[in-house]
């Protein structure tokens, strides 16, 4: 089976830039997570898709963050502008129902802003 | 207060030894309840859920106590490869997966 795909591994991007991350889930899998984690911290749930709806946001920072998840398949999460203390690894999540162990990470994004 | 708690160490130990990790949660309504191992620079994977009667994997026992909202995780005969930071992770019915800090343990030879 195949994993959940991020692009790209690694971005460097100056402040007040714009950057976006995609996420391919696991074939099948209707939830969908964008988590951050900053150095040092655990992941910190950015926002939770069902199918193509959005189920959670509210830790979504939306004046600079957005996210989508058109045909419910894969994902896109944007950053615009970028700010330093959004450098942190972002990590996409799939499973197959929201609740349980069953989440499966990709290898994540890390973004430095500088 | 932050919903899920754990002591950052770290936590040094010589093989061989029996290490334990300490975890309590805020919201009473959680429902389901495990432990992950994330490697340097890895993602976060799946180490065992954790039930109300207790439950081991080989060296790994998890216990659960509801009423004091407190999780654990024994580690017996460390080896080598347990080097990883372990995170206590707690969700509700329906919501996405909430994660302590983790707590970083070590194990040299």
């Amino acid at each position: 089976e195949a994993g959940v795909a991020q692009s790209p591994r690694y971005k460097i991007i100056e402040k007040r830039q714009s950057v976006a991350f995609w996420c391919n889930p696991i074939s099948g899998h209707a939830t969908l997570y964008w988590y951050q984690q900053i150095l040092g911290q655990g992941p910190k749930l950015l926002i939770q898709f069902q199918n193509n709806g959005v189920v959670d946001d509210s830790q979504l920072p939306k004046d600079r963050f957005s996210a989508e998840r058109l045909k419910g398949v894969d994902s896109t999460l944007k950053i615009q502008p970028a700010k330093l203390e959004d450098s942190a690894v972002y990590l996409c999540a799939s499973s197959l129902v929201p609740d349980g162990g069953g989440y499966t990470f990709g290898s994540g994004t890390r973004l430095t802003v500088v | 207060r932050k919903e899920v708690e754990q002591d950052p160490g770290p936590f040094n130990v010589p093989e061989g030894a029996t290490v334990a990790f300490n975890c309590t949660y805020s919201n009473s309504a959680s429902q389901s309840f495990f432990w992950y191992r994330q490697d340097c620079r890895k993602e976060p994977k799946l180490l065992m859920s954790v039930y109300s009667s207790g439950n081991e994997d080989g060296r790994f026992t998890a216990q659960l106590n509801r009423a004091s909202q407190y999780i654990s995780l024994l580690i017996r005969d460390s080896k080598l490869s347990d080097s990883a930071t372990y995170l206590c992770v707690v969700n509700q019915a329906g919501t996405a997966l909430i994660f302590g800090k983790g707590t970083t343990l070590s194990v040299s030879s």
